[in-house]
């Protein structure tokens, strides 16, 4: 059974940038695309980017200035990085598992518990 | 991008089915997956490529998928399945998930 576990600060200073590493266990991180997804308190999911050991990565347009997410096999993690932050970007943010029957049908099998992650002074 | 459209909230008594929906312009052309988000968890694939079961869901889950409308039914509800739901599609513009606003169920 894949398990993912996120890692991080919890508290992070307006203005600041955000760094998440999402730990993978029991797979490969080599045979699945991965992704971060984020829901602010009594809100709804949304996705931020994906990544892969292939190099293909692509990135929410709403977020993608500020964003970059990272792979290292070597160490079976991926990572998010943030910049910029601010109070709307305060959130639980979820790693999760990239599934594929077919190409830009994408779904996410596995989820991480989720970290969560306040921005204030 | 693809916009994605739920009803905020179905409420059904238990042993009843609960239908909901998940909109979206030609919705039938994509493939529509389904997640249970109970509090303070993770969510949880329940429906995917609009009527696959992963291992360990009840057949009581089943989706459907035609015209603009995506249907998620619930079958003989009970009161562990009062969670929010969220349909997704890929946006192949974006290359990425879209996800609906959510539908939170309540077991009456």
């Amino acid at each position: 059974q894949v398990h993912l576990q996120e890692s991080g600060p919890g508290l992070v200073k307006p203005s600041e940038t955000l760094s998440l590493r999402c730990t993978v266990s029991g797979g490969s991180i080599s045979t699945h695309p991965w992704s971060w997804i984020r829901q602010s308190a009594g809100k709804g999911l949304e996705w931020i980017g994906r990544v892969s050991t292939s190099g293909r990565t692509s990135y929410n347009p709403s977020l993608m200035s500020r964003v970059m997410l990272s792979i290292d096999p070597s160490k079976s993690q991926f990572s998010l990085t943030m910049t910029s932050l601010t109070a709307a970007d305060t959130a639980v943010y979820f790693c999760a598992r990239i599934g594929i029957r077919d190409a830009y049908k994408e779904f996410f099998d596995f989820w991480g518990r989720g970290t969560p992650v306040i921005v204030s002074a | 991008s693809y916009v994605l459209t739920q009803p905020p909230s179905v409420s059904v008594a238990p042993a009843t089915t609960a239908t909901i929906t998940c909109g979206g312009n030609h919705i039938g052309s994509k493939s529509v997956h389904w997640y249970q988000q109970k509090p303070g968890q993770a969510p949880v694939l329940v429906i995917y490529y609009d009527n696959d079961r992963p291992s360990g869901i009840p057949a009581r889950f089943s989706g459907s998928n035609s015209g603009n409308t995506a249907t998620l039914t619930i079958s003989w509800v009970e009161a562990g399945d009062e969670a929010d739901y969220y349909c997704q599609v890929w946006d192949s513009s974006i290359d990425g998930g879209v996800f609906g606003g959510g539908t939170k169920l309540t077991v009456l």
